[in-house]
């Protein structure tokens, strides 16, 4: 049972461009959702989270949309750039005890901005 | 300050063998997660580890898995008698919410 699905599976953007990446999740007891960035060759770092009591976070370029009825959020990169060029992977979690926040991931959009 | 570090970055090894895969997590960083990557695939958890409590193995795919973590710091992966299916990245993590990464050890078993 897949409880997090991220699509596309890859995107193309041009440079200058907006970059939307879409999650849906099933669990509702999901409560911490963070988005991260996967270079070749390197473990994920994490990019920007977001909680359901706001509906929208951003830092610098990245932003968090998130819609607790749907179940769904979405990362929007602003202005994307070739060095954005990565994979992504949209993430959920919540408390399942003693401060246990195993994180349930997407499978991936690989990001690709042309030049 | 040190990120999360793993060793080794790679391995190779024969089917049957078993394997040790270290994680160094951030000092002071109470939480340890490992979570396995599978070639195009998102990340699959595995293991956490928090202080001196009982640890939630319910990822662990198979009892040929273990891990511990020794003096709440280091932790250690092993898998005995590998099997082809095992070939996958292994990342380990430190943090609650944020969790920051380690680098990964990319395990191919021939």
């Amino acid at each position: 049972q897949q409880q997090v699905k991220q699509s596309p599976q890859s995107l193309i953007v041009q440079k200058g461009g907006i970059s939307i990446i879409n999650c849906a999740y099933e669990n509702t007891a999901f409560d911490y959702f963070p988005w991260y960035q996967q270079f070749p060759g390197k473990g994920p770092a994490l990019l920007i989270a977001i909680r359901p009591d706001v509906s929208e976070k951003k830092e610098g370029r990245f932003t968090i949309s998130f819609n607790k009825s749907a179940k769904q959020f979405s990362l929007h990169i602003m202005d994307s750039q070739p060095g954005d060029s990565a994979t992504y992977f949209c993430a959920a979690s919540f408390n399942s005890g003693g401060s246990n926040y195993k994180l349930t991931f997407g499978k991936g959009t690989l990001l690709t901005v042309n030049p | 300050g040190a990120g999360v570090s793993q060793s080794p970055s790679n391995k190779v090894t024969e089917k049957g063998k078993d394997v040790e895969l270290r994680c160094d997590p951030i000092s002071g960083h109470t939480a340890l997660y490992w979570y396995r990557q599978r070639l195009g695939q998102g990340l699959e958890f595995l293991i956490y580890f928090q202080g001196n409590s009982a640890p939630d193995k319910s990822g662990l795919p198979s009892d040929r898995f273990s891990a511990e973590r020794t003096g709440g710091s280091v932790s250690t992966l092993t898998i005995q008698r590998t099997q082809q299916e095992d070939s996958a990245v292994y990342l380990c993590a430190s943090g609650v919410y944020e969790q920051y990464f380690g680098p990964g050890t990319r395990l191919t078993v021939t």
